[in-house]
């Protein structure tokens, strides 16, 4: 089975600042991955997956990944924070599930913390 | 235009009521599926239908069921409700089942058991 592990359960950068988020997974397939944002009282929404297509993923507000097989990682960033970053994250990737519908594994998260 | 709609937003019932939550998306997806957050933020999955066939079942007690009276649809029903079905509840939808295909998640239904 797939799994992520997110390091950190809370992150906190000054506005302005890197924004690094860490992401491991462990498959035994080549993985599709993802990084979704959820803001307070909202839905999950979609910054960026990988697909295979290219190793470094670049995503909406500014955010990409990089896919690094060697390290089995897909760490977010984004070179400068912005106070409207503060959020939920959450890395992902897909798993075949027992009936062999195709299911999201979710990572616990990161709350990422902007300082003004 | 909202792509993913629950109703209701908020569900504040009894232990031991019945309840349902309705979830309707308007992109065209095939694939929709139910979730369940609680409050450390684990997102887990429930369900999942594919053109109205259940296709993922987790290990979710007998008292939840879905029911997707078409594609467009995913509805979810909770009998004889427990302290410990406190949650927030998401419905998602993605264009097909692909490993590939990213998920549009709904606003969530937070449900409130006293």
């Amino acid at each position: 089975a797939q799994s992520v592990t997110q390091l950190g359960s809370h992150v906190s950068v000054s506005e302005g600042a890197l924004v690094l988020l860490r992401c491991n997974y462990s498959s035994s397939v080549p993985p599709y991955l993802f990084w979704y944002v959820q803001y307070p009282n909202q839905g999950l929404q979609l910054l960026l997956k990988y697909t295979s297509a290219a190793t470094l993923v670049k995503g909406i507000n500014g955010f990409e990944a990089e896919f690094k097989k060697s390290e089995t990682s897909f760490h977010l960033t984004k070179p400068s924070a912005h106070m409207s970053d503060a959020a939920e994250y959450f890395c992902a990737v897909s798993d075949r599930g027992a009936t062999g519908g195709f299911k999201t594994i979710f990572g616990a998260g990161t709350r990422l913390f902007v300082k003004a | 235009d909202t792509a993913v709609s629950q109703t209701p937003k908020y569900l504040v019932t009894q232990m031991g009521n019945d309840k349902s939550i309705k979830c309707e998306q308007n992109l065209g997806h095939d694939t929709m599926y139910w979730y369940k957050q609680d409050s450390k933020k684990f997102l887990k999955i429930m369900f999942s239908y594919n053109n109205k066939e259940l296709i993922i079942n987790e290990t979710v007690p007998n008292r939840f069921s879905p029911k997707s009276p078409d594609k467009a649809h995913l509805n979810l029903h909770i009998n004889s409700l427990e302290l410990g079905d406190s949650a927030v509840y998401f419905c998602a939808s993605s264009q097909e089942d692909r490993a590939y295909y990213e998920q549009y998640f709904g606003p969530g239904t937070r449900l409130t058991v006293t």
